[in-house]
């Protein structure tokens, strides 16, 4: 069966550490992209692509970056970690534009 | 940007109980979705909404798509233990989805 798997599922990281955020979809969607989810904000918009070498910025981008090489792997970038973003990060892809989205198990992120 | 009004926050209900919520948008939207978060887990997808009016059921859930076009509305009936969670409506928004804040659910049993 297809899937979106994330890895790894909990991170813990040093504030002003590089971290970097997998995320693999085997349903050959197009559209893939990434969310933070934390208490009384719902599902808050990072990034997304629409393909192969396209990346575009959600509602809260700053402080992340995405790079999609291939259709299957969309990986999260926090250049430079920060104690706000800790947060547990969702992706999620979808066959078309407004589609419903799959999602992954998340990945909760600790920056101490 | 775009923002759905979800309510309630939260419930705590006795379990047998009927559930309601609802979501509210400024803008008209052409689909509704509902998805359910279990604990630990990604959101999935509920219920899908593609027309005005519409009236949906899965299992004892059943969904309606608001004739404004601007709301929908979640029933649960009979609620069990496993109905905990969180619950999100979301729309799309220019190619993009957005979400509710949630209603978090809890059961009594």
């Amino acid at each position: 069966d297809a899937e979106i798997t994330q890895s790894p599922r909990h991170k813990i990281t040093e504030t002003g550490r590089q971290v970097t955020l997998a995320c693999h979809q085997t349903w050959n969607h197009n559209n893939m992209f990434w969310y933070r989810q934390d208490l009384g904000h719902g599902l808050r918009l990072l990034h997304y692509s629409y393909g192969v070498q396209d990346t575009n910025k959600g509602e809260v981008s700053d402080g992340y970056s995405v790079s999609r090489s291939n259709t299957e792997d969309l990986p999260l970038t926090l250049e430079s970690a920060a104690s706000s973003q800790t947060s547990v990060y969702f992706c999620a892809s979808s066959e078309g534009a407004g589609s419903p989205l799959h999602f992954g198990n998340g990945t909760r992120l600790t920056v101490t | 940007g775009q923002q759905l009004n979800q309510s309630p926050q939260s419930m705590f209900i006795q379990e047998g109980e009927d559930v309601s919520m609802n979501c509210t948008s400024s803008s008209i939207f052409n689909t509704w979705l509902w998805y359910k978060q279990d604990p630990g887990e990604g959101p999935v997808l509920l219920i899908a909404l593609y027309k005005a009016g519409e009236l949906t059921s899965n299992g004892r859930l059943t969904a309606q798509f608001g004739i404004t076009r601007k709301d929908s509305f979640l029933n649960i009936s009979a609620s069990i233990p496993s109905d905990v969670g969180i619950y999100f409506c979301a729309g799309p928004y220019g190619n993009k989805l957005v979400f509710g804040a949630g209603t978090i659910l809890r059961v009594k049993s």
